[in-house]
């Protein structure tokens, strides 16, 4: 079975340029989750979908980032500007929803902003 | 503070060990606790998870869930250098239709040969 597909692995750009990440969920999971990872501060939920509509995006950094889920078999999470500041791995997850399911994540995005 | 408490380590065992991973929490509405383990450039894995107090056991792991003291722990037995990893606990409440979790950072273990 295909897990959860994020494109790119890895993505160096510098600041100021628009980035664009990419999400392909487990086909038939509802909800789709967008996680940010630092050292620092860890795995952050930075906004989750169900139904392909955001349920709760209070984790979203500031105006810059922006996250859509056109139908339910993809997700994009936008920045831009981006600034150095953003550099982190960028995990995507999804599972069934209702009661307790599981979330599966994919091997997420690195992001380096120079 | 917050809302859930995990020693970052990193801890480093010899193989055949009894390892011990543990985190605090300070929201009592949470129900669920997962373990999550994460290779290296990989994403998280769902390791275990437990509803409510208690424990669960499968194979070499083990989940406690106490409540009362808002802390949980997973023991590892015969610990191989394959589990060499960062072990992610993780949390909710449950509301709805999907549970939203909240992890700690994350404890980095290294079992050696």
């Amino acid at each position: 079975d295909a897990g959860v597909i994020q494109s790119p692995r890895h993505e160096v750009t510098e600041m100021g340029q628009e980035v664009t990440l990419r999400c392909k969920p487990i086909s038939g999971h509802n909800s789709l989750f967008w996680y940010r990872q630092t050292m620092m501060r860890g795995l952050e939920l930075l906004i989750y979908f169900n139904n392909n509509v955001p349920i709760d995006d209070s984790g979203m950094p500031e105006d810059r980032f922006s996250a859509k889920m056109p139908n339910a078999s993809f997700s994009t999470l936008k920045i831009q500007p981006s600034e150095p500041r953003d550099s982190a791995v960028y995990f995507c997850a999804s599972s069934l929803s209702g009661g307790y399911q599981p979330q599966h994540f994919g091997d997420g995005t690195r992001l380096s902003i120079l | 503070q917050k809302e859930v408490e995990q020693d970052p380590g990193p801890l480093s065992v010899p193989e055949g060990a009894i390892v011990s991973l543990n985190c605090t929490y300070s929201n009592s509405a949470f129900q669920y606790f997962m373990w999550y383990r994460q290779y290296s450039r990989k994403g998280p894995e769902l390791l275990m998870y437990t509803y409510s107090s208690g424990n669960k056991e499968d194979g070499r792991f083990t989940a406690q869930v106490d409540k009362s003291s808002k802390y949980i722990s997973l023991f590892i037995r015969d610990s191989q250098p394959s589990d060499s990893a960062t072990y992610l606990c993780a949390m909710s409440e449950y509301r709805g239709a999907t549970n939203k979790l909240i992890f700690g950072t994350g404890t980095l273990l290294a079992v050696q040969p």
